[in-house]
């Protein structure tokens, strides 16, 4: 069965740093771009990051470039989003998604992360 | 990259059809093969039930089927069920090699 597990969310305040980790199951970790897609109340859904299947080649939206940095331990089977210079309006719900042909096949539960002073 | 625009709300009777739009730009929707649809109960993560504008993941429902034309996507869900009272989301890959969504959908089962 696939899963894909996040963790590391939490309160940070404005200008911190966080970093969230998804561990993957069930399928060949190495194999599959991974991506990170968050979500808010007012914003609705909004895509972060993918990343290559070996890592080499990452993708940013222009609202976190900069300041995120996503990364992968395929000997791990975990894809990482180290995010810096947080503001309040990343405040959102995190979900590492698994890529199938430009789409997302599998998510995870989310991880909230809340920017706050 | 602004988001595409979908209705706020679409609502149907039981063993109706209903159809939600997605409508982009040349830069999204109109110029890429690679639309998907999300549906997304309240609480939980979203389920890939369109990807590549028309087809469906193993296991989704004949009911869903996605089309498009020009720079606008659709979503059909036919002989409507209680169970696909949801939100729903569309998203498609950019020319700038990004990913943008839909303001999303909520489906009302009346």
């Amino acid at each position: 069965e696939v899963q894909v597990l996040e963790s590391g969310g939490g309160l940070v305040q404005p200008g911190g740093s966080l970093r969230l980790s998804c561990a993957a199951s069930g399928f060949t970790f190495s194999r599959n771009f991974m991506s990170w897609v968050r979500q808010t109340p007012g914003r609705g859904l909004e895509w972060v990051s993918s990343i290559s299947k070996s890592g080499d080649a990452t993708y940013y939206a222009d609202s976190v470039k900069g300041r995120f940095t996503v990364s992968r331990d395929n000997s791990k089977n975990t894809l990482y989003l180290q995010m810096n210079g947080l503001r309040a309006e990343d405040t959102a719900v995190y979900y590492c998604a698994k890529d199938l042909l430009w789409s997302w096949d599998y998510w995870g539960q989310g991880t909230l992360v809340t920017v706050s002073s | 990259q602004s988001a595409l625009t979908q209705p706020a709300s679409v609502s149907g009777s039981p063993g109706q059809s209903i159809a939600i739009s997605c409508t982009g730009t040349s830069s999204d929707v109109g110029s890429s093969n690679h639309v998907s649809w999300y549906q997304q109960h309240p609480g939980k993560a979203p389920k890939l039930i369109i990807y590549d504008v028309t087809n469906r993941p193993s296991g989704v429902s004949d009911r869903f089927s996605g089309s498009k034309s020009g720079n606008t996507a659709s979503l059909t869900i036919s002989g409507l069920q209680a169970e696909d009272e949801s939100d729903y989301f569309c998203t498609s890959y950019t020319t700038t090699r990004t990913y943008v969504f839909g303001t999303g959908t909520k489906v009302t089962v009346l």
